[in-house]
């Protein structure tokens, strides 16, 4: 089953701050986070273990709540360069394949 | 390091027709992962090896699918009598299996399909 993010798209001004969410019906052993570019592979940003880690990349952040078993995103002053569309993965214990959520579109305007 | 790479980037077949990928992983990435993804959807996993065992096949890869991975370095996906259904970006992702347990997965630019 594939973890559910919200919101499913988001405008930005340059400079603004945005949180994406995302959550799962089935344990998270570990969430994934990537950003896509249209007609481009997935990037990696970050992995998030269980245990409430939180964890940067540049001015993009994550935390993981393992007892919601929830994983939010938040992009901090947000570039141009953010706009994409960003993936959670789930992870669950010994199986090492992602379920990827629907995504979530950000845009970021000048 | 120069990234995962498949080829081709693109292929239009006509319906029922073979089919084949290659990918190419990381140089040392004992782990390769097989995704679809189709439009307005996350990757949706296929399948994956590690080294030349296929560890793992999804409902998803129908009789009609195979993967190998012969020596454990690139690997092939082949889709026989392919069908519209078939039509989607299909991705390859490698990773380094360490003591730790999980990995992060590096994906290639894909390979679009479309079947006419």
């Amino acid at each position: 089953q594939q973890p559910v993010q919200s919101p499913q798209a988001v405008i930005l001004r340059e400079g603004e701050d945005a949180v994406i969410n995302c959550s799962s019906s089935k344990a998270l052993y570990s969430v994934h986070w990537y950003r896509q570019k249209h007609g481009e592979a997935p990037v990696f940003l970050m992995i998030l273990l269980k245990g409430g880690e939180q964890k940067g990349h540049e001015k993009i952040s994550a935390s993981f709540n393992e007892k919601k078993q929830q994983s939010s995103l938040y992009l901090t002053a947000s570039q141009l360069s953010y706009s994409g569309t960003y993936f959670c993965g789930r992870q669950g214990g010994s199986n090492y394949k992602l379920t990827f959520g629907k995504g979530t579109l950000l845009t970021v305007n000048p | 390091d120069t990234g995962v790479s498949q080829d081709p980037r693109h292929k239009i077949t006509k319906r029922g027709q073979n089919v084949t990928f290659r990918c190419d992983p990381i140089s040392e990435h004992n782990r390769l992962y097989w995704y679809r993804q189709t439009l307005g959807q996350g990757p949706e996993f296929l399948t994956y090896f590690q080294n030349e065992a296929q560890l793992e096949k999804s409902r998803l890869l129908s009789d009609r699918f195979s993967a190998e991975r012969p020596k454990g370095s690139f690997s092939t996906l082949e889709i026989q009598r392919t069908e519209q259904g078939d039509s989607a970006m299909y991705l390859c992702a490698s990773s380094l299996a360490t003591s730790a347990s999980t990995d992060t997965q590096y994906f290639g630019p894909g390979t679009r399909l479309t079947v006419l």
